[in-house]
């Protein structure tokens, strides 16, 4: 498996702070994602990368950032915590865009 | 991207195969079927890909009518560690990076 590691695994937050996960992968893909689950949604996309300063929105982008300085990492920010944003939150990544490789995911809890 | 319908939930026997259906009635010619499983609280997991020829790999195999309109996964011997949400996607690639998972079937590996 490639080489995908989250952090933090867990996060609790306060509403209105700002909140950053990390996400890093060490098999120099050029795609890295960000995607949430919540019941009853499944997973959905947050942000994406497609190389080193090229990133565009997923379907549930408001209220997230991301910015990708290096082909590393991706972390994904939360300007402001709303507790909308409690989910579980997972970083993927791929080279063809095809096959994605997925991390053990961040839980975060904004109360 | 087309869209898929899947049962929601299935059942299956330890040791026996498991055969998981996906309905996929408006692909186009330029995609590919790609089946994902998550087990609980991981991230998903990347099984099989076709196009419109079966493939076999050491997890599973992928079989694909010839009109390309339904598939259906197969596990040949279920294990207990086979239970998991599994995810039937439909995707072109190309400059298309986003890979949209659905609600998925939850299936159940009975001892």
């Amino acid at each position: 498996d490639a080489g995908i590691t989250q952090s933090p695994r867990h996060k609790v937050t306060e509403t209105g702070t700002p909140v950053t996960l990390r996400c890093h992968q060490t098999e120099n893909h050029r795609y890295m994602y960000w995607y949430r689950q919540d019941p009853g949604h499944g997973l959905r996309l947050i942000h994406y990368s497609y190389g080193v300063k090229d990133t565009d929105k997923g379907e549930v982008s408001d209220g997230y950032s991301v910015s990708r300085s290096n082909t590393e990492d991706l972390p994904l920010t939360l300007e402001s915590a709303a507790s909308s944003q409690t989910s579980v939150y997972f970083c993927a990544s791929s080279e063809s865009s095809r096959k994605l490789f997925f991390g053990s995911g961040t839980q975060l809890s904004v109360l | 991207d087309a869209k898929t319908t899947q049962p929601p939930s299935m059942d299956c026997a330890e040791g026996r195969a498991a055969n998981l259906p996906c309905n996929h009635s408006t692909i186009s010619g330029n995609e590919y079927v790609y089946w994902y499983r998550q087990i609980h609280s991981q991230g998903p997991q990347y099984i099989i890909h076709g196009l419109k020829n079966n493939e076999t790999n050491e997890m599973a195999s992928l079989i694909i009518t010839e009109d390309r309109k339904s598939s259906t996964l197969i596990l040949p011997h279920a294990t207990l560690r086979d239970t998991a949400v599994y995810y039937c996607i439909v995707y072109s690639g190309g400059s298309n990076y986003k890979l949209t998972f659905g609600k998925g079937t939850l299936l159940t590996v009975n001892p």
